[in-house]
Formats: structure tokens, C-alpha cells, sequence
């Protein structure tokens, strides 16, 4: 089972929106609406951002939103800031036999 | 409060074993699976594999299947992730988190432990 592919970086102002996809297959994303994002600061532990790909968990900003199309997901920043700074990844499930995959990552930069 | 406190960092040489943990308080501990995940320094998540505690069936990445075993004991909200020949390349840090996932319907992490960082060096 192959990472979901994810750019490697992107860069926003702040204020700006950001867009940021994660790839998959028609054996992972594009067959469940189960993908989750997860916000990584560095040297921290990763943070639950959406999941089943639209949902906020309670405490997260309605800056952050999450669709789906095909075997592409996205996560959409809005109103960008300083604190947004960080890592960003992609999770699908993918099926009983593989479970769960992760994306390659995307590293956020705020100008 | 929902908490998952893991063990600290571990030093250990190639061939050596090692069982790490992940203690879960605040919830019902056999209510949700338990996954472990890779980092390795510099590079992305990687999911392992996960446990339900309740009855400690278990699923593995098959990346991961036959190098690690995990593990839970349920009296202690306990989970475990152990090598039995440690090798450079399992040089990481690990996290637990707990998955909440049900056939179909839903798979996340909703809570991560702080991590474990071990380091295989001869």
C-alpha cells in the first residue's frame, strides 16, 4: 500500500487561503469518505484537524475545512496565520486487509 | 480528560529487544482500538497496525507485520509495542493514539500519546 501523495510544501500570507490535496486510489479515498487531517508542530505530536472528510472535532477553527473529490481530498485553510505553520498529513482508510494509510505530508509556510 | 501517556526514550543496540507503552486514562479503555505509528526522524507517518483491547485482536500494516508485535492488557489500560531484534532502521519515534473506527463509518485518531523516541545505536 502506497503513501497518498501530498505536495510537499505550501506557502500562504497571512490573511490568504491554502489548499492543500492528498491523492489516493479508488481502493482508499475514492471508495470511503474517511479521510482525516492531521496538524504536526515540530516536535509535537500530531492533532486530529478533520475527519471523515468535512467534520471539525470540538475546539478546532472553522478556518479549517475538508473535501472530497474522486480519489482527491483537500484541506482548505482559510484566513491564514502564523500559528498554521506546520506539517499537515493526510490519513484514508483503505479497506480491512491494509487499514490505514497516511499522506507524504505537506509542510505549510507562512510568509 | 482524555490522556495517553507513553513511556520515555529508549537507548538500545542492534539485536537487542524492546516492549514499549502507551497507558490510556480519562475513557474506557476497551471501547476503542489503539494504533501505533511510525516517525522516522525527518520524514512522514506511518500507520503500524492497532489493537483492540478488549479482546487484543490485532491488524498490522504489512509493511509492519512479522518485525513488531502489539500487544494490551486491559486490567492496567495498557498498550504495548515490542521487537524482539531491534535493528538501526527501527531508529523513531512512536506514537500511540487512539483510533476511533467503526466498519464503514468512521477511522481517525482522535488522541495521540506525547510519543517515544527510540534510538538504535551500536
Amino acid at each position: 500500500q502506497s503513501a497518498l501523495t501530498q505536495p510537499a510544501s505550501v506557502s500562504g500570507s497571512p490573511g490568504q487561503s491554502i489548499t492543500i490535496s492528498c491523492t489516493g486510489t479508488s481502493s482508499d479515498v475514492g471508495s470511503y469518505n474517511l479521510v482525516s487531517w492531521y496538524q504536526q508542530h515540530p516536535g509535537k505530536a500530531p492533532k486530529l484537524m478533520i475527519y471523515e472528510g468535512s467534520k471539525r472535532p470540538s475546539g478546532v477553527s472553522n478556518r479549517f475545512s475538508g473535501s472530497k473529490s474522486g480519489n482527491t481530498a483537500s484541506l482548505t485553510i482559510s484566513g491564514l496565520q502564523a500559528e498554521d505553520e506546520a506539517d499537515y498529513y493526510c490519513c484514508s482508510y483503505a479497506g480491512s486487509s491494509t487499514f490505514g494509510v497516511f499522506g507524504t505530508g505537506t509542510k505549510v509556510t507562512v510568509l | 480528560e482524555v490522556q495517553l501517556v507513553q513511556s520515555g526514550a529508549e537507548v538500545k543496540k542492534p539485536g537487542e529487544s524492546l516492549r514499549i507503552s502507551c497507558k490510556g486514562s480519562g475513557y474506557s479503555f476497551t471501547s476503542y482500538w489503539i494504533s501505533w505509528v511510525r516517525q522516522m526522524p525527518g520524514k512522514g507517518l506511518e500507520w503500524m497496525g492497532r489493537i483492540d483491547p478488549s479482546d487484543s485482536y490485532t491488524n498490522y500494516s504489512p509493511s509492519f507485520q512479522g518485525h513488531v508485535t502489539i500487544s494490551a492488557d486491559k486490567s492496567i489500560s495498557t498498550a504495548y509495542l515490542q521487537w524482539s531484534s531491534l535493528k538501526a532502521s527501527d531508529t523513531a519515534m512512536y506514537y500511540c493514539a487512539r483510533l476511533k473506527a467503526a466498519a464503514g463509518r468512521s477511522f481517525h485518531f482522535d488522541y495521540w500519546g506525547q510519543g517515544t523516541l527510540v534510538t538504535v545505536s551500536s
